[in-house]
């Protein structure tokens, strides 16, 4: 069974700095997808970002870029001139693939909550 | 707004009960997951169903159950509710064909158990 890890419970970040929140994972599959999901007080699940790992270029998308690290395992988020909207719980997601057979559910890791100082 | 539905938003019920959580997929999505989150914890799978029928089973109580509906609408079923069941439970739909299908999830329904 695969397994994800973020070990930093809570991070904070000055406004308009940048910030990388860590993930690390366990799969013995060689094909699968990671996710970062953002979770603001609403609690509504946002997908922020995702990276399929026959990949080898870093997923964009605007001021969020991912550094996968497939041989080490590893998925950080880099959020770049951070906003007081960013402000959130970060979960960390692996997703096996459709042909791997195996059940496809997110596997979450524990997330990290996000403060964005002023 | 992903398209995915959950009621009711808030449900609120004492120890020992028995309650219903509904779950609408977005059109065209054939498997539902089900997700509890306590808090300030993550997210733990339950159950998933595709297509009318159980595909993969998590950390689900043997007091908890589910179904998927001809029409693809969920229902998670909770009984002999106890403090601890006390969540946040979401409900994500995905279409699960062709090579990638993302989870869509709706907005939650929070329980609340007294």
């Amino acid at each position: 069974a695969q397994t994800v890890t973020q070990s930093q419970p809570e991070m904070s970040v000055q406004e308009a700095e940048t910030v990388t929140l860590s993930c690390t994972y366990d799969t013995s599959e060689s094909d699968y997808y990671l996710f970062w999901y953002k979770q603001p007080p609403s609690r509504q699940m946002i997908l922020v970002i995702r990276q399929e790992a026959y990949k080898q270029q870093n997923a964009t998308e605007n001021r969020f870029s991912v550094n996968f690290q497939k041989a080490a395992k590893s998925f950080s988020l880099k959020i770049s001139d951070s906003q007081l909207g960013d402000a959130a719980m970060y979960f960390c997601a692996y997703r096996s693939p459709i042909s791997s057979g195996s059940a496809r559910q997110l596997t979450f890791g524990s997330g990290t909550q996000l403060t964005v100082l002023p | 707004d992903s398209g995915v539905t959950q009621t009711p938003k808030h449900l609120i019920t004492a120890t020992g009960q028995r309650v219903t959580l509904r779950c609408s997929p977005r059109s065209g999505d054939l498997s539902v997951y089900w997700y509890q989150q306590s808090l300030d914890q993550g997210l733990q799978f339950l159950i998933q169903y595709y297509n009318g029928e159980e595909r993969a089973k998590g950390n689900i109580l043997e007091r908890f159950s589910a179904q998927q509906f001809p029409d693809l609408h969920s229902e998670l079923n909770l009984s002999s509710l106890e403090l601890g069941d006390s969540a946040l439970y979401f409900c994500a739909s995905s279409a699960d064909t062709g090579f990638y299908s993302p989870l869509h999830f709706g907005n939650g329904t929070r329980l609340t158990v007294t």
